[in-house]
C-alpha cells in the first residue's frame, strides 16, 4: 500500500465550471477525511466519512461543494460553479476507526480558479 | 476564539538548539493531541502524538501536554536546518482541528 492518493495533483479551472477532485485511502482504514488548506492557514475541516457514511459537514462547505465515497473505498469531492474564492489545496486523509495515530494525508490537489 | 491557538512565528533558532512550539485550545473535552510538519509546498506528515497528561519522547521530539490549561507543547533539542517547517497543533474532538501553525527558520 502507497498510502493517501489524491488525483489531479494540480488542477486550473476558470470560474463557473465544475470541478472533481479523486481520493484513494489506504486500503485498512474505513475513516476518510476532506480538507481544505489556504496560503498561511492550518488545513480546515469539510467533511468526513466512516465507510460510505458522510458523517460530519463542516458549516462551511456550501451547497456547491459535495463528497461521496460510494463503496467505501475512495472518495470524490466535488465543486460546481467554482468561484476564486475556492483556490485553495484540497487535503484528503485517511484513519483507522480509532485514530490512534493520527490521520495520513495525500499530497493534495492545488485548484486554481482564474 | 479560535479552537486551536498557535503563535504564526517565524520562530528563529540556531542549529543545535531548543525550539519550543506552543499550542491552546479550548475544548476541554479533547482527548487527543498531534503534531504535524509541513514543508512548504507539502501535505502535513505526523510527527508525534499525545493522550495523556506530562511528557512523551520520541527521538529528538518531545511533546508535552497538560489538560488542566489546555496547552500542548512540542520541543524540538539539537534542531537542524532541515528542521525549518511549519508545525501544526492538531485536537481531535470528532475530526482533528488544526491550528494555523507556527512557521521554524533553523538557521546553520
Amino acid at each position: 500500500d502507497t498510502g493517501v492518493s489524491q488525483d489531479p495533483r494540480h488542477k486550473i479551472t476558470k470560474r463557473g465550471q465544475n470541478v472533481t477532485f479523486r481520493c484513494d485511502p489506504i486500503s485498512e482504514h474505513n475513516r476518510l477525511y476532506w480538507y481544505r488548506q489556504t496560503l498561511g492557514q492550518g488545513p480546515e475541516f469539510l467533511t468526513y466519512f466512516q465507510n460510505e457514511a458522510q458523517l460530519e459537514k463542516s458549516r462551511l462547505l456550501s451547497d456547491r461543494f459535495s463528497a461521496e465515497r460510494p463503496k467505501g473505498s475512495f472518495s470524490t469531492l466535488e465543486i460546481q460553479r467554482t468561484e476564486q474564492g475556492d483556490s485553495a489545496m484540497y487535503l484528503c486523509a485517511s484513519s483507522d476507526e480509532l485514530n490512534l495515530y493520527g490521520y495520513t494525508f495525500g499530497s493534495g490537489t492545488r485548484l486554481t480558479v482564474v | 476564539q479560535k479552537e486551536v491557538e498557535q503563535n504564526s512565528g517565524p520562530l528563529s533558532v540556531p542549529e543545535g538548539a531548543i525550539a519550543s512550539l506552543n499550542c491552546t485550545y479550548s475544548d476541554r473535552g479533547s482527548q487527543s493531541f498531534f503534531w504535524y510538519r509541513q514543508y512548504s509546498g507539502k501535505s502535513p506528515e505526523l510527527i508525534m502524538s499525545i493522550y495523556s497528561n506530562g511528557d512523551k519522547e520520541d527521538g529528538r521530539f518531545t511533546a508535552q501536554l497538560n489538560k488542566a490549561s489546555q496547552y500542548v507543547s512540542l520541543l524540538i533539542r539539537d534542531s537542524q536546518p532541515s528542521d525549518s517547517a511549519t508545525y501544526l497543533c492538531a485536537v481531535r474532538s470528532r475530526a482533528l482541528t488544526f491550528g494555523s501553525g507556527t512557521r521554524l527558520q533553523v538557521q546553520p
